[in-house]
């Protein structure tokens, strides 16, 4: 079946950059979309931006542009998440998500993967 | 503040069935699929209704969507301890050019 598997949980100080990965398997990767999703502490889920593999295209929600770039591996089945400048307001856990593309590059989260949580803290 | 918006935290008992609202505009709702997200406690968000009203495999009829204009709702009927959960509505927005959660819905079971 669909797995998606996240890397470790990580400690940043501010002002430094993070990057999460997410290894797909069980499914074809380039057929679907790549979304990235965090949740703070507490709070509720805030899409981040997402990717098409088979394009390589990413695009990104307008709180984040400029500060996280979302990449794809088609070779290895792994998309990768990246935010810099990070800050407090940034600790919070960050899942990818398998999209199923409705019309244009939106559609639904249909495979989650564990969550990474990111910790910002001086 | 979310896009979307979703009633804070209702409550049923075992049995009953439960209603939750989902509010948003002509950019989302009102011209795109709306979905919905069960998430159990210390666990990734999951799967519920896609596309206004179809269930994956697995989930049970208990479940369902419905969608009027820039209102959405989750209808959850016969309801079960294992329900207890929170509940994102999800859509695509046009004018953000992208997708938009509701602040959630925290379910409890009496």
């Amino acid at each position: 079946q669909v797995q998606l598997v996240q890397s470790g949980a990580e400690v940043k100080k501010p002002g430094s950059s993070v990057k999460v990965s997410c290894k797909a398997s069980g499914g074809t990767f380039s057929s679907y979309a790549i979304s990235w999703v965090r949740q703070a502490p507490g709070q509720g889920l805030e899409w981040m931006g997402g990717i098409i593999p088979i394009f390589g295209t990413a695009n990104y929600a307008q709180k984040f542009q400029g500060r996280v770039t979302i990449t794809a591996d088609k070779s290895t089945s792994t998309a990768y998440m990246e935010l810099s400048s990070l800050r407090s307001e940034d600790t919070a856990v960050y899942y990818c998500a398998r999209v199923v593309v409705v019309a244009g590059t939106s559609g639904y989260f249909d495979y989650w993967g564990q969550g990474t949580l990111v910790t910002v803290s001086s | 503040q979310s896009v979307l918006t979703q009633p804070p935290s209702p409550s049923g008992t075992p049995g009953q069935r439960v209603t939750i609202s989902c509010s948003g505009s002509s950019s989302n709702i009102g011209s795109n699929y709306v979905y919905w997200y069960q998430q159990l406690p210390g666990t990734a968000p999951k799967l519920l209704i896609y596309k206004n009203n179809q269930r994956p495999s697995g989930v049970p009829d208990r479940f369902s969507g419905s969608k009027s204009g820039t209102s959405a709702s989750l209808a959850i009927s016969g309801l079960r301890s294992e329900d207890e959960a929170d509940y994102y509505c999800a859509a695509w927005d046009d004018s953000l050019r992208g997708v938009v959660f509701g602040g959630g819905t925290k379910l409890t079971v009496l």
